[in-house]
């Protein structure tokens, strides 16, 4: 059972447009939750996270925006470029300390920022 | 300040060969992790390590080992390696804080093939 779900594999954008990537999750002890970006032949990078207890952070051109009613969680891109075009990975992290604090992962979204 | 490092890159292997990957960071990270990633299936934890001298099971864990013999190396082997190893391995480390977003930061993968 997917605790992190992305339901969209993939995600094309005009350049100067928004482009938002969305997640959903199932478990409710998650403390934080992050988006990583990865260009094809690297390692993931991270990019934003935001604290359960918030509704929104943002960093320069990323706002991430957290709905924990809804289990629901968007990274908003504005405006797009076409250097913004990755994989993004939402992921979930579980708290606590040793073998317990583990992140969950979602699939992924292809996100393809069209000049 | 190289971040995490892996070697090899690329290898290429036979059904039944053994080899072992190595990953190095140079940030004092305390948490390691072992992932690997192949299409449609996202990133899956196969093992990791919260301190030096320890190791546990995550997600994909068989069919491999892994050993943390100093804080700064974790590595990864295959003793008989098959074709379903055939994949892109990721290494992370993070600080594994007991508050705050546990944030990765990642190596930019070996390329495994399995003939």
């Amino acid at each position: 059972d997917q605790q992190v779900k992305q339901n969209s594999p993939s995600l094309s954008v005009q350049e100067g447009r928004i482009s938002i990537l969305n997640c959903d999750y199932t478990n409710s002890m998650f403390d934080y939750f992050l988006w990583y970006k990865k260009y094809p032949a690297e390692g993931p990078t991270f990019l934003i996270s935001i604290s359960s207890i918030k509704d929104k952070n943002e960093d320069g051109r990323f706002t991430v925006f957290l709905n924990k009613s809804a289990k629901h969680l968007s990274l908003h891109i504005v405006p797009s470029q076409p250097g913004d075009s990755a994989v993004y990975f939402c992921a979930a992290n579980l708290p606590g300390g040793g073998n317990n604090r583990k992140l969950i992962w979602g699939l992924g979204t292809s996100l393809a920022v069209n000049p | 300040n190289a971040g995490v490092t892996q070697t090899p890159k690329f290898r290429v292997l036979k059904t039944g060969q053994s080899m072992t990957l190595l990953c190095a960071q140079d940030m004092n990270h305390e948490y390691m992790y072992w992932y690997r990633q192949d299409p449609g299936m996202g990133l899956r934890l196969i093992h990791y390590s919260v301190g030096e001298g320890t190791t546990a099971k995550g997600e994909v864990p068989d069919g491999y080992n892994v050993s943390r013999l100093k804080k700064q190396n974790f590595l990864l082997g295959l003793e008989s390696a098959a074709p379903s190893q055939t994949s892109v391995y990721f290494c992370a480390s993070s600080y594994g804080r007991l508050s705050g977003a546990n944030v990765l930061t990642f190596g930019a993968g070996s390329r495994l093939t399995v003939l």
